[in-house]
């Protein structure tokens, strides 16, 4: 059974360092890798879609891995900003259409 | 539309009632899933359409618990005799075609059962 962990529950960073948020899975055979964003209220925003087949995506200040044989992905944020505290989410792609949820990391970035 | 709508955006009721609710997907995508989240947890999946058909319903917590999707594209979820355990935000997300894709979030439907 697929289970996925977003270690640590929570993190605190001040304005402009680079950071870096891990997900980690039991089960290699994955479809595809997503991270999510949700701010307090809000739906979820989808940042990065990784296929099994990719190793690490790119948008902006954003840069995600993939390792699947050791069972792990990692958020990359570079120059992080106020704007970017948020609960960060990871699901993983069990089939064609089931996912697994980690469940968040809440980072605050601290002006 | 331009991204997924969900209605009512809140939702107050008491417990015993009847409650429904609604999710305009992405215009074409033929994914549906419906999942509820509580505070401080990752979503919880419900059901899952592709087209008109629920093609995994196993989330769904019991009987009271109903969803449809008619005409392949908007999707209803139906809460009968609700409890105080039902309290939730409910996500609704859709995605295009069969394979795994991107999946796409409205902003939910906060339901508080008094």
């Amino acid at each position: 059974k697929q289970e996925v962990t977003q270690i640590p529950a929570a993190l605190s960073v001040p304005e402009g360092e680079n950071l870096v948020l891990n997900c980690s899975f039991t089960d290699s055979a994955i479809y595809n890798l997503q991270w999510f964003r949700q701010d307090p209220g809000k739906g979820l925003t989808s940042l990065l879609l990784i296929q099994s087949s990719q190793r690490e995506q790119t948008s902006g200040r954003l840069n995600a891995s993939l390792d699947k044989s050791s069972g792990r992905s990692t958020l990359y944020i570079a120059a992080s900003q106020p704007g970017d505290s948020a609960t960060y989410l990871c699901a993983v792609g069990n089939s064609n259409y089931q996912l697994i949820w980690g469940a968040g990391t809440k980072l605050i970035i601290k002006p | 539309g331009a991204g997924v709508s969900q209605t009512p955006s809140n939702k107050v009721t008491e417990k015993g009632k009847y409650v429904e609710l609604r999710c305009d997907p992405i215009s074409g995508h033929t994914a549906l899933y419906w999942y509820r989240q509580s505070l401080g947890q990752g979503p919880e999946f419900l059901i899952y359409f592709q087209g008109t058909g629920a093609a995994d319903d196993s989330g769904l917590p019991n009987d009271r618990f109903f969803a449809v999707r008619p005409e392949g594209s908007v999707s209803t979820l139906k809460i009968q005799r609700t409890e105080r355990g039902d309290s939730a935000v409910y996500l609704c997300a859709s995605r295009s075609g069969v394979s795994a894709g991107e999946l796409f979030f409205g902003e939910g439907s906060r339901l508080t059962v008094l």
